[in-house]
Order: structure tokens, then C-alpha cells, then sequence
């Protein structure tokens, strides 16, 4: 069955720290999606990027970057220089086929604190 | 560009009472997905719905059904309301064999 764990419940960094948050998956598939999406206090989900199981080239946007390891099965994301408004609750997750269609599996998410 | 409406927001109900939480997918996006996301939780799978046939079903209490319609919005109705209902109840829409879901802004329900 598949599985999403983000093994850090809460980091805390001082503003401008880089820092990763770590998540590691279970699949039987080998066509799945994997995501992160950031829930600010507001509580709505905001995607950050979608990255599918063919693809493992790494990707940077602005200070966000993310690192796909198939042969680890991990997808660990890095905020780099850090500020208040990253703080939120960040969540990995994964998308794979099923006989009912393609629903998502999140893992528990990593709630970051980012202070002044 | 057009995004996954939910309705209401925000809804209050005491125990015992009924709540129907609806959901308006993105244009041409033919299947539906109901998540639950308790305090401190992780969204988890409820149901789901494909050309308004359910097409899979997670954790969803038999009190709960959901249905889609001609017009693909989709409703969840939730019965004999418990206090463990209160969370945050999202609606993702995407495309027919679409690996990708899109949330919508999510309902606040709260039992008193």
C-alpha cells in the first residue's frame, strides 16, 4: 500500500537559516505523482510543485528547491534563507492509480516555525 | 484562471443536526475528491466520483454520502452530526486520468 512519512513533526529555525524538511514514500507503481503543498494558519492548501515518477531532475523556484531520489524513495524539500512567512504547515504527498481513480496520500505533515 | 469552489466556508451545527457542504470543480474537470483534514491532521481520503459515478471510497462514515451531479458539483451530506466531525473538509477537482488533484479553499465545519 502506498505511504507518505515526514518523519520531522516541527522544525524551528531562525530567519535566513536554510532548511529541509524531509519525506520519504511508498509505491508498488511505477507511474505516481508526488507534491508538496504549504497550509498557512488560513488553512487552504497552496501546491508548491508536482513531480512525476519518470522525472528526477531536481528543481529550484526562487529560495524554494526540491530533490528527488528514486532509489531512496524521497523527496525532500529546502527552503533556503528562510523567512516568517514560511511559516506553516508544509505536506508531502503522493498521487498513484487505483482501479477507482487517483486520489492523493499525504503524510502528516512537518509544521516549520520560522522566527524574527 | 477558474479554481474549485466549495460553499460555504464556514458552517456551525450543533450535534445531532445535519450539514450538506458543496463543491463546484474546475470547468471540464470530470472528477470529484472529498478529503477530511481533523485538527492537527492530515487530509484523508473520503470519497470520490468519476462522470458522477463514485469511483472509490476512503474512511467516510456510513452517515455520510455524497453524490456528483449532471453538472459535476458535487455535495456532501453528513448526518447525525458528532463532535469528531468538526474539521476542515476540501474538494479537489482534476481531469479525467489526471494524476493531478486541485483544492479548493476547503469548508470550516465546527460541532457544538
Amino acid at each position: 500500500a502506498q505511504k507518505v512519512t515526514q518523519a520531522q513533526t516541527e522544525i524551528s529555525v531562525v530567519e535566513k537559516e536554510d532548511v529541509t524538511l524531509d519525506c520519504v514514500y511508498e509505491t508498488r507503481d511505477t507511474t505516481y505523482y508526488l507534491f508538496w503543498y504549504k497550509q498557512p494558519p488560513s488553512g487552504e492548501l497552496v501546491f508548491l510543485i508536482r513531480r512525476n515518477s519518470f522525472d528526477e531532475q531536481n528543481e529550484i523556484s526562487g529560495r524554494y528547491s526540491w530533490n528527488f531520489q528514486k532509489s531512496t524513495s524521497s523527496f525532500n524539500f529546502t527552503i533556503t534563507a528562510s523567512q516568517v512567512v514560511d511559516s506553516a504547515v508544509y505536506f508531502c504527498a503522493l498521487s498513484e492509480g487505483g482501479t477507482g481513480g487517483f486520489k492523493t496520500i499525504f503524510g502528516a505533515g512537518t509544521r516549520l516555525f520560522v522566527k524574527a | 484562471a477558474a479554481g474549485v469552489i466549495q460553499s460555504p466556508r464556514h458552517l456551525i451545527k450543533e450535534k445531532r443536526e445535519t450539514a450538506t457542504l458543496k463543491c463546484y470543480p474546475i470547468p471540464r474537470h470530470d472528477t470529484v475528491y472529498w478529503y477530511q483534514q481533523g485538527p492537527g491532521q492530515d487530509p484523508q481520503f473520503l470519497i470520490s466520483f468519476y462522470e458522477k459515478m463514485q469511483s472509490d471510497k476512503g474512511s467516510i462514515p456510513d452517515r455520510f454520502s455524497a453524490q456528483q451531479f449532471s453538472d459535476y458539483h458535487s455535495e456532501l451530506n453528513m448526518s447525525s452530526l458528532e463532535l469528531g466531525d468538526s474539521a476542515l473538509y476540501f474538494c479537489a477537482s482534476s481531469p479525467s486520468g489526471s494524476y493531478e488533484q486541485f483544492f479548493g479553499p476547503g469548508t470550516r465545519l465546527t460541532v457544538l
